[in-house]
């Protein structure tokens, strides 16, 4: 399996709901990442996790809270979102070793009303 | 600080003609680059990395340490090409995370 799986595809919430993002990947991966990509711009990092412990969080903002439950598991719990968080999701794995790149998944194109 | 530049937006080409992304870095350390590509409805894909110096789909890039740059190049252009290519850069000093130049729009026309 050589692929980072994220679900679900597509989701529509309002502001005050709470929704969760789910990230699998079964390649042995130890770094997980979180990304936003608005459209025709470039994926904006959020999170990464090395080893299931949070190393990085690019000053995003509480509503948005990840939690990486083991090695092959990234969630991103969603919380109390504003129009402007509607965005593709991304989440990325990466292997260990000098040069591995970042492998993606399809994202989650979520839409917030 | 880590930071990409790909100083071109869009790049429209005619099928079979050269075509040359370019793109610059910034980065106190040995960098890793990457080539990303994502057509249109797919997810973002590797093209190339600095590391294995090989050809992808006809496309190459040369790391130049001295003019800090990693351009991709291919000799003549296909219109499945069209696409968004995005370089990028990671590091170890900063736990491998990708920094994204802001991408160019390629378009291959008959």
């Amino acid at each position: 399996d050589t692929e980072v799986t994220q679900t679900p595809k597509h989701l529509v919430m309002g502001m005050t709901n709470k929704k969760s993002l789910k990230c699998e990947q079964h390649m042995g991966h130890r770094a997980m990442y979180w990304y936003k990509q608005k459209a025709k711009k470039p994926p904006e990092l959020m999170f990464v996790y090395s080893y299931e412990k949070l190393s990085i969080n690019e000053s995003v903002p509480s509503r948005f809270s990840p939690e990486c439950p083991n090695s092959s598991l990234l969630n991103l719990h969603l919380h109390a979102l504003q129009p402007e968080d509607s965005a593709l999701y991304l989440c990325a794995s990466r292997g260990s070793g000098q040069g591995q790149p970042q492998h993606f998944g399809d994202g989650t194109r979520l839409s917030i009303l | 600080a880590q930071r990409v530049t790909q100083p071109e937006k869009l790049l429209s080409v005619f099928k079979g003609a050269p075509v040359e992304l370019k793109c610059n870095y910034s980065y106190s350390g040995s960098p890793e680059l990457f080539w990303y590509v994502q057509y249109s409805r797919q997810r973002l894909q590797l093209l190339l990395r600095h590391i294995s110096r090989e050809s992808i789909k006809g496309f190459t890039a040369d790391l130049n340490k001295g003019e800090t740059s990693f351009h991709l190049k291919k000799p003549f252009a296909q219109e499945e090409d069209s696409a968004m290519y995005y370089c990028a850069l990671s590091g170890k000093s900063s736990d491998y995370k990708l920094s994204f130049g802001a991408g160019t729009t390629v378009t291959v026309r008959a």
